[in-house]
């Protein structure tokens, strides 16, 4: 069955280290999008992607990027973690026609 | 950008009785609105949505409607299950962006 995934599902990382969140679907989808899920905030967008070689800047992007170097990827890079950035952060994918977003399982990332 | 709303953040009711979640959003070219389920520890799970040409849909115990003049949408869920205890959250969309509310602990209790 067509799925999307994220590794690792947990991760303790320290402060200034650089960290890579994979995300991987098997549905196609041109649309991938990265958020991240704090208490009182709800979902909020990091970065997207509407296909290969596009990527652009969600509401929350400082400190993070992202590479589509292929339709079924779309890696999330802490360039330098902060304790700001200990969150639960989830990907999901979409069709083009639809919009409807899917979501992966979720990694939490603790940053000491 | 879109903002988008929602009320209230935590919500009980008694088994069997109905609950209601409120979203409004600002920006007027939103065309879609899903509601997703998220249980704890879990992804969030979509469970019903409505685009802009409709007023109303209805799954089963769940409906949404939506009034696009007030530019307000709700989620309605009748004769609740104590598995229907989660968090819900609403979003609006527009160019496949979706911007989320903050969500509603919705309690059902035995």
């Amino acid at each position: 069955d067509a799925e999307i995934t994220q590794s690792p599902r947990h991760k303790i990382t320290e402060t200034g280290r650089q960290v890579t969140l994979a995300c991987h679907q098997t549905w196609n989808h041109n649309n991938m999008f990265w958020y991240r899920q704090d208490l009182g905030h709800g979902l909020r967008l990091i970065h997207y992607s509407y296909g290969v070689q596009d990527t652009n800047k969600g509401e929350v992007s400082d400190g993070y990027s992202v590479s589509r170097s292929n339709t079924e990827d779309l890696p999330l890079t802490l360039e330098s973690a902060a304790s700001s950035q200990t969150s639960v952060y989830f990907c999901a994918s979409s069709e083009v026609t639809s919009g409807t977003q899917y979501f992966g399982p979720g990694t939490r990332l603790l940053v000491l | 950008g879109e903002n988008v709303e929602q009320h209230p953040s935590t919500l009980s009711v008694q088994e069997g009785d109905s609950a209601v979640i409120k979203c409004t959003y600002s920006d007027s070219a939103s065309n879609y609105f899903p509601w997703y389920k998220q249980e704890l520890g879990k992804r969030p799970q979509l469970i019903i949505d409505i685009r802009s040409n409709v007023g109303e849909k209805k799954d089963q115990r769940i409906a949404v409607t939506l009034n696009k003049t007030a530019k307000h949408f709700s989620l309605h869920i009748t004769e609740t299950q104590p598995e229907d205890s989660a968090v819900y959250f609403c979003a609006a969309s527009t160019w496949n962006q979706f911007y989320f509310g903050t969500g509603t602990s919705l309690t059902v209790i035995p």
